[in-house]
């Protein structure tokens, strides 16, 4: 086990709607990555999150945006969901002394009907 | 861009069958590399990383692997493997202390191993 958590496991919603994941980073870790892993392909960066702010992100549309929190935690949020958006979604954590280094939480299950 | 190359999808071998994952990335600066590994129904752990020094790296579980600079390649091998080898294995790259500090990922092989 990491220490890294997240929530919820598993979510299945309808095209359009928009959805909310969370996880919370391992303790002593103040950087949060977010990956997409669609089926068969290996996790795609999203993007980082450093101090409250985004600190580089991937080829990914606005519509995929996030929040960080004072104690590190995180929020993935994706608006107008599309059928592609169904995936994996990956959490990992580090501490920027070491950010090269990351720790990946369970994941949480979206399918988009 | 960065990219990885995972040769094979899927291999099978017998218990105690020697392991080679081959790996390779496009970068033509200094990288940070890993060897990742996805069990059923588990999360992703770190088997091994590459940061400098020897280019032969000792993991978890018996893992090592060897980076080759002049072929941009980040084989992963394990003498003997046990049927609790068998996972999906991931190969990654970033730049070190890049701003974005993403890791990018090839494809995955998956690992069967026969008892």
């Amino acid at each position: 086990e990491t220490g890294v958590t997240q929530s919820p496991t598993h979510l299945i919603k309808t095209r359009g709607q928009q959805v909310t994941l969370r996880c919370s980073s391992q303790s002593g870790h103040n950087t949060v990555s977010w990956y997409q892993q669609a089926l068969g392909q290996g996790p795609q960066f999203i993007f980082q999150y450093y101090r409250e702010e985004e600190n580089g992100r991937g080829n990914f549309p606005p519509r995929f945006s996030g929040l960080q929190f004072p104690n590190y935690s995180s929020e993935l949020n994706v608006n107008a969901l599309e059928l592609d958006d169904s995936a994996l979604y990956l959490c990992a954590s580090s501490s920027k002394s070491s950010t090269d280094t990351q720790y990946f939480g369970p994941g949480t299950r979206l399918t988009v009907l | 861009a960065q990219s990885v190359s995972q040769h094979n999808h899927h291999v099978i071998l017998s218990e105690a069958a020697s392991l080679e994952l081959g790996c390779n990335y496009s970068y033509g600066g200094t990288v940070n590399l890993f060897w990742y590994v996805q069990y059923p129904g588990q999360h992703l752990q770190l088997l091994l990383k590459y940061f400098s020094g020897d280019p032969l790296v000792k993991g978890i579980k018996g893992f090592e692997a060897e980076f080759i600079k002049s072929k941009f390649s980040f084989n992963l091998r394990k003498p003997s493997v046990q049927w609790s080898d068998t996972a999906e294995y991931f190969c990654a790259v970033n730049s070190p202390g890049g701003s974005q500090g993403n890791l990018i990922f090839g494809k995955g092989t998956k690992l069967s191993v026969k008892p």
